[in-house]
């Protein structure tokens, strides 16, 4: 079976540090990756998302960017933190026409 | 361009009645519609989708859809609510991106709150 994996669970960053967030899918090949953002615990904004390694899309400019070095790994990345990247960050896949699967997200705060 | 709507923030239901939580789309073309769940501090979960066929879609823990094409709507359902069923829904539409990948378009999402 698939399973989705984010670290950290949860992180608190000074405002201008550099940000790494990690997502690993296993049990599936050449999935369709996403980042998501979600503010105050409602809904939720389409970061990014790729077809393939090293096949990024940007949905929105921000602070952030993106990579995805291997087939199933997606990284979620920022050289100087703003306050306002504090939020609830998810990744998610899908494969073809399927439904999309979420991870377990990771909370940033940053102070 | 695509879109979906949830026009409660919040929905308070009695335990043991039954519970909608409303959404409604706008597409161009046939409609691929989805419904997830996120429980407190934790990801979303997939509950069920409408692509094609019957208007009534039952998915996980009980919960269905009815899809009402001439409202454009696609409310989520469950005939008797439980506490544990208290979180946040989200509707869900999907929409072409780049390169033939799909976005979903989500809602705001509705906090439910079953009391007992």
């Amino acid at each position: 079976s698939q399973t989705i994996h984010q670290w950290p669970a949860t992180l608190v960053q000074p405002v201008g540090s550099p940000l790494s967030l990690e997502c690993t899918v296993e049990g599936t090949s050449n999935p369709n990756l996403y980042w998501y953002r979600q503010a105050a615990g409602r809904g939720l904004q389409l970061l990014f998302y790729s077809v393939g390694i090293g096949q990024i899309s940007s949905e929105v400019p921000q602070n952030l960017s993106a990579s995805r070095p291997q087939d199933r790994q997606f990284i979620l990345s920022s050289k100087k933190l703003l306050l306002s990247d504090s939020g609830f960050y998810l990744c998610a896949w899908s494969v073809g026409t399927s439904s999309k699967y979420f991870g377990p997200g990771t909370r940033l705060t940053v102070t | 361009a695509q879109s979906v709507a949830q026009p409660e923030d919040q929905v308070n239901v009695a335990e043991g009645n039954p519970l909608t939580v409303k959404c409604t789309y706008s597409v161009s073309g046939n409609p691929y519609l989805f419904w997830y769940v996120q429980y407190p501090n934790r990801g979303l979960q997939f509950l069920l989708k409408y692509i094609t066929g019957d208007n009534l879609v039952k998915g996980s823990y009980g919960f269905e859809a009815e899809f009402n094409k001439s409202q454009t709507s696609f409310h989520l359902k469950k005939p008797s609510a439980l506490v544990s069923d208290s979180a946040l829904y989200f509707c869900a539409v999907r929409d072409m991106g780049g390169s033939g990948t799909y976005k979903y378009i989500f809602g705001t999402g509705t906090r439910l709150k079953v009391l007992a």
